[in-house]
């Protein structure tokens, strides 16, 4: 089937260790996308892909890293200086006319 | 700027009850495309609709029908005789239209509870 899959669903980090989420695509979109919601908070843009090999990024790309080697894939690095980042992860990739959704990465620091 | 509002932060309703999400955007692109998407307890974000901003009839499908109105600025979102299946946050998201990058601005969200 199509779709995004993102792993691992849930995802616990001590403090001061860096973490990457994962993001595969096989819609053969261009666009990829990650988004930050926090509790009864809307959808926060942290970086974005419009192709290979370049991404930019979004409202709130301090602590976060990404890469984009291949089409497929778009994997999202938080790292130790994201001071909080306890939050559910959602990446996104789009088309012309709508935006596909993963289903989420729920991430905890303890 | 580029902004979507959700003011209602919660609403609640009775089963078969009709209900209204109201969505304000701002938006100064000629052109550009609205979006309402559902998120499930399990988190993942379900496609309603995409209106484009030269297409301002109203769309029905089954009990989900959408009001878009440029002169308002609004993509008010109306489900006839809800459900309690219906229970889940519900996000209106701009796209500007003019941003290659295909961006999506979301509302905050409105989280409805459908009660039996």
């Amino acid at each position: 089937d199509g779709g995004i899959t993102q792993s691992p669903k849930y995802l616990f980090r001590k403090e001061g260790q860096n973490v990457t989420l994962s993001c595969e695509q096989n819609l053969n979109h261009d666009a990829m996308y990650w988004y930050r919601q926090d509790p009864g908070q809307g959808l926060r843009l942290i970086y974005y892909s419009q192709i290979v090999n370049d991404f930019q990024k979004g409202d709130i790309a301090e602590g976060y890293s990404v890469s984009r080697e291949k089409k497929e894939s778009f994997p999202l690095t938080v790292t130790s200086a994201q001071k909080n980042p306890t939050a559910f992860y959602l990446c996104a990739s789009r088309n012309d006319r709508e935006a596909f959704f993963g289903q989420g990465t729920r991430l905890t620091v303890v | 700027a580029q902004k979507v509002t959700q003011a209602q932060t919660e609403i609640s309703v009775v089963e078969k009850e009709d209900v209204t999400l109201d969505c304000v955007y701002e938006t100064r692109d000629t052109t550009y495309y609205l979006f309402w998407y559902k998120q499930p307890p399990s988190g993942e974000l379900v496609f309603l609709i995409r209106r484009n901003s030269f297409d301002e009839q109203n769309e029905i499908s089954g009990r989900y029908s959408w009001n878009f109105q440029k002169s308002t600025s609004s993509f008010n979102f109306t489900i006839t005789a809800s459900q309690v299946v219906d229970s889940a946050v519900y996000f209106c998201a701009l796209s500007p239209g003019g941003d290659s990058s295909y961006k999506l601005i979301f509302g905050s969200g409105t989280r409805l509870l459908v009660r039996p």
